[in-house]
């Protein structure tokens, strides 16, 4: 079906506030990761779901930063009191378990600016 | 940590060849991959290395080389749509998640 989509698409907010970012995974694909992107740096790992397994939360860059995966299928990533730090891009990809050789599909993006 | 160096830019004309270099500081990785980023637009796949040699795919061609520390994306035969920024990135066993570079755009002109 369709690729992994992502909302919103953009996002500005002001420092403080919380943001919930969405993304939707390739259907029937288990594993789940969420990226970062920050101007003319490379995609910084966040965090990694795969099927019913505890997540991967190593790449998480403070306690603020959260994520959940609900029945198995859209994620959510949720930062708490914004910083303008965290203006990026964030990126969520999904692929095919069980092989250490999966090509990721990565989503459009949003783009979040905290003011 | 791993270390993946790719230089920031590189510019060539329509029709040329160009190489991107990516080199890193690491050991013990599974595999080497090669994304294209459009401007705004998600990251697409475009090759994966787990052996030592080249890897052609139509106008692309992927190197890797373990005991040198580097690989290189080959783009052939540049169209004016190329441009774009190579990303290349590496995992490790029993480790799903990717380790980027920063990227190499690249700017192709008539």
């Amino acid at each position: 079906g369709a690729g992994v989509s992502q909302s919103p698409s953009n996002k500005v907010t002001e420092k403080g506030k919380d943001v919930e970012l969405r993304c939707d995974p390739i259907s029937g694909h288990t594993a789940l990761y969420w990226y970062r992107q920050s101007l003319g740096q490379g995609l910084e790992f966040l965090i990694y779901f795969q099927g019913n397994s505890a997540p991967d939360k190593s790449g998480l860059p403070s306690d603020r930063f959260s994520a959940e995966r609900t029945g198995g299928s859209v994620s959510t990533l949720t930062i708490q009191r914004t910083q303008q730090e965290d203006s990026a891009v964030y990126l969520c990809a999904s692929s095919l378990p069980g092989q250490e050789y999966n090509e990721q599909f990565f989503g459009p993006g949003t783009r979040l600016t905290v003011l | 940590g791993q270390n993946i160096d790719q230089p920031t830019e590189m510019t060539a004309t329509e029709g040329a060849i160009v190489q991107i270099n990516c080199t890193y500081q690491t050991s013990g990785f599974n595999g080497l991959f090669w994304y294209q980023q459009h401007a705004g637009e998600a990251p697409t796949f475009l090759s994966y290395n787990v052996l030592d040699g080249l890897e052609e795919k139509g106008r692309f061609s992927s190197f890797l080389s373990r005991s040198k520390g580097y690989s290189y994306l080959l783009l052939k035969e540049l169209q004016m749509k190329d441009s774009a920024s190579y990303l290349c990135a590496v995992n490790y066993p029993y480790d799903y998640k990717l380790s980027f570079g920063a990227g190499t755009t690249v700017t192709v002109r008539a």
